[in-house]
């Protein structure tokens, strides 16, 4: 089966410095990725996906890069701010449906 | 911001007892989902309906059931509460030709059992 891995449970990174979050993953037919990011309080919320087809995808302040040889995943916030503070999940789609990564806090210090 | 409303966001109850957690949307989401989360941790599907009469379990077992009876209104209940209960459980919708991966999250239902 599927499964999502993330390498830190925890991040902490300067305000205006970029953030990267990275995940890895299992299986190598998974063709659909996406990024959710969680704030305290609340349910997670869409950031940004991207299907196996592609390499990079960039949203606002965003952008997943997808390396399939060795199966793993980033997400890089550009300039980060402290409205970026959340707990940030990897998922993919399995066979009917997402299977998420255990999730990295992202802490912005000023 | 995401039409999908969780009730209540807090629970504390004691053991034996039978609850409810409702989930409402807006939205006309023909898909809608639960997930139970411990803190800090992944989320684990618990079950999923892609529309009315329609219900599926998901891959964490589980002891809740649920009901769709109207396309907005997915809840979820346990008969006899346990202290393995003890969790957040949040619900999410999506819809039919949106993003695959797009789900809309309720701000959850944190339920202790004592």
């Amino acid at each position: 089966g599927e499964s999502v891995g993330l390498h830190l449970p925890t991040l902490s990174v300067q305000e205006g410095d970029n953030s990267i979050i990275n995940c890895a993953y299992s299986n190598s037919a998974s063709d659909y990725f996406i990024w959710y990011k969680q704030e305290s309080g609340k349910g997670p919320q869409f950031i940004i996906d991207i299907r196996s087809n592609m390499d990079k995808r960039q949203g606002q302040r965003v952008t997943v890069l997808l390396n399939k040889t060795v199966k793993h995943l980033s997400l890089q916030i550009a300039a980060t701010q402290p409205g970026d503070s959340a707990v940030y999940f990897c998922a993919l789609q399995g066979a009917q449906k997402l299977v998420f990564g255990q999730g990295t806090r992202l802490t912005i210090n000023p | 911001e995401a039409d999908i409303y969780q009730t209540p966001r807090y629970l504390v109850i004691g053991t034996g007892k039978k609850i409810t957690l409702e989930c409402s949307q807006t939205m006309g989401h023909d898909k809608m989902y639960w997930y139970q989360q411990d803190p800090g941790m992944e989320l684990h599907l618990i079950h999923y309906s892609y529309g009315v009469n329609s219900t599926e379990k998901g891959d964490l077992s589980s002891e809740s059931t649920v009901s769709r009876i109207r396309t907005e209104h997915f809840p979820l209940t346990l008969e006899s509460a346990r202290p393995s209960h003890t969790s957040q459980y949040l619900c999410a919708s999506s819809r039919w030709g949106g993003l695959d991966g797009e789900l809309f999250f309720g701000e959850g239902s944190r339920l202790t059992v004592l």
